[in-house]
């Protein structure tokens, strides 16, 4: 079946610098992938809308300078969380869909819990 | 626009009990799909189930039973017999259209407690 990889699944950064979160899709090529932050006891928020080849579509109230989404070949999109703060500390998970099936063959990644100290 | 809404934020039962979890959604479009998600404290998702929006055909599988009913936009999601491994984060989502590039829409979850 479809797998989708995320990497890392864990990190701790200090505030200020930058992380990359990586997700690539192993066995599919994936012309779209998703974006969610999920903060603690809450649900997913989509923040963004992965094209490869072409820009991002980034949500509304989602900073598009501070986080930064290159979607530069079909198997890899990455999220790079630009001069990260405390408050940019969540769990994020990517998702693609398998383009044999439509908007209904959803992959996850299994997710980065990212904490800014 | 799409959304969907799970009243139930918590809730406790016991091992054994039945448990139905309540899903509500609204859209416009005549075509969508419907899914359900379970979320251990790991955090990673695990898909559940899928309906497509021309389906209103109850599923069963094992323990778990779901009941689409389009003429109250519900989706609700039962548990038989719970058992303490079923406590976890379930979302219901939603997505529009039938289109690779549509997005999920999530439900506020859901987080069901077992107790021995």
């Amino acid at each position: 079946g479809a797998v989708v990889s995320q990497h890392p699944s864990r990190v701790i950064c200090k505030s200020g610098t930058s992380v990359k979160i990586e997700c690539r899709s192993l066995d599919f090529q994936a012309t779209t992938m998703f974006w969610y932050r999920q903060f603690p006891k809450q649900s997913l928020m989509l923040m963004a809308t992965s094209n490869e080849g072409s820009k991002a579509t980034y949500e509304q109230g989602v900073e598009k300078d501070k986080f930064l989404i290159n979607h530069a070949s079909l198997t890899l999109s990455t999220l790079t969380v630009t001069s990260a703060h405390p408050e940019d500390s969540s769990f994020y998970i990517c998702s693609a869909n398998h383009p044999g099936q439509g908007n209904y063959g959803y992959t996850f990644g299994s997710g980065t819990r990212l904490t800014v100290v | 626009a799409q959304k969907v809404t799970q009243a139930q934020t918590e809730i406790s039962v016991v091992e054994k009990e039945d448990v139905t979890l309540d899903c509500v959604y609204e859209t416009r479009d005549t075509t969508y799909y419907l899914f359900w998600y379970k979320q251990p404290p790991s955090g990673e998702l695990v898909f559940l189930i899928r309906r497509n929006s021309f389906d209103e055909q109850n599923e069963i599988s094992g323990r778990y039973s779901w009941n689409f009913q389009k003429s109250t936009s519900s989706f609700n999601f039962t548990i038989t017999a719970s058992q303490v491994v079923d406590s976890a984060v379930y979302f219901c989502a939603l997505s529009e259209g039938n289109n690779a590039g549509n997005m999920l829409t999530f439900g506020g979850g859901t987080r069901l407690m077992v107790k021995p």
